[in-house]
């Protein structure tokens, strides 16, 4: 089975850069990927890391280590728009595409 | 393109009754998921389809719950009888086999919110 662990909430002040970080203990996966939920939204994808190291997107960029079953989200230059929950996720190697959620850090973005 | 379509957006019902969600996937996605939101139990994966075959169903919470995908561009959740604690944001999502490299992205509709009372 898979578990993934993530904080709960985090606050950081605007143009503040913030680390959301995710550990996970899985039987093997594909990659770990993460979504954006804004309240009341849908989750939309940010990013995937199938290898270890740094995958950058803008402002966001993402980090795997495989061997520490560990990687995190990293939002630069902070906007109020970022304020959201964020999510880790993996794509579960025997299932397929089968994709199992974190339960999500919420971050608060303050002015 | 349009995205994924689900339907109803919102629904009230009372205990005991039927309730059935729709979704309409990505034209040419042949992975559909249903997952249900709430926040004591975050995100979860309910059952998942590949080329309208249900593949994994582990996550469905009892027989009051079944999914069906009768074609490519259509499925179906629902439960019978509706009880309070199904009251959730039912999401569905779709992904090509191939698709953004393989990264298996998953795209989300904007959700079914259900209000059991």
């Amino acid at each position: 089975g898979q578990s993934l662990e993530q904080p709960s909430e985090v606050t950081a002040v605007e143009g503040a850069i913030v680390q959301i970080n995710c550990t996970y203990q899985t039987s093997g996966f594909y990659g770990l990927s993460w979504y954006q939920q804004h309240d009341g939204g849908a989750p939309t994808f940010l990013s995937y890391n199938g290898l270890d190291g740094l995958e950058e997107t803008g402002r966001f960029s993402s980090f795997l280590s495989r061997s520490d079953s560990y990687g995190y989200l990293l939002l630069q230059e902070l906007q109020m728009k970022d304020s959201a929950s964020y999510f880790c996720a993996v794509r579960d190697r025997g299932g397929g595409f089968k994709t199992i959620f974190g339960a999500g850090t919420r971050l608060f973005v303050k002015a | 393109d349009a995205g994924v379509i689900q339907s109803p957006r919102h629904e009230v019902t009372e205990m005991g009754q039927e309730v059935t969600l729709r979704c309409k996937p990505i034209s040419g996605h042949d992975y559909l998921f249903w997952y249900r939101q709430t926040m004591m139990r975050g995100l979860e994966l309910l059952i998942y389809f590949n080329n309208n075959v249900p593949i994994d169903d582990s996550g469905m919470p009892e027989d009051r719950f079944s999914a069906k995908m009768p074609n490519a561009s259509f499925s179906t959740l629902k439960i019978q009888p509706s009880e309070p604690r199904d009251s959730a944001v039912y999401f569905c999502a779709s992904t090509p086999t191939s698709g953004r490299g393989g990264t298996g992205e998953l795209f989300f509709g904007e959700g079914s919110r259900l209000t059991v009372l």
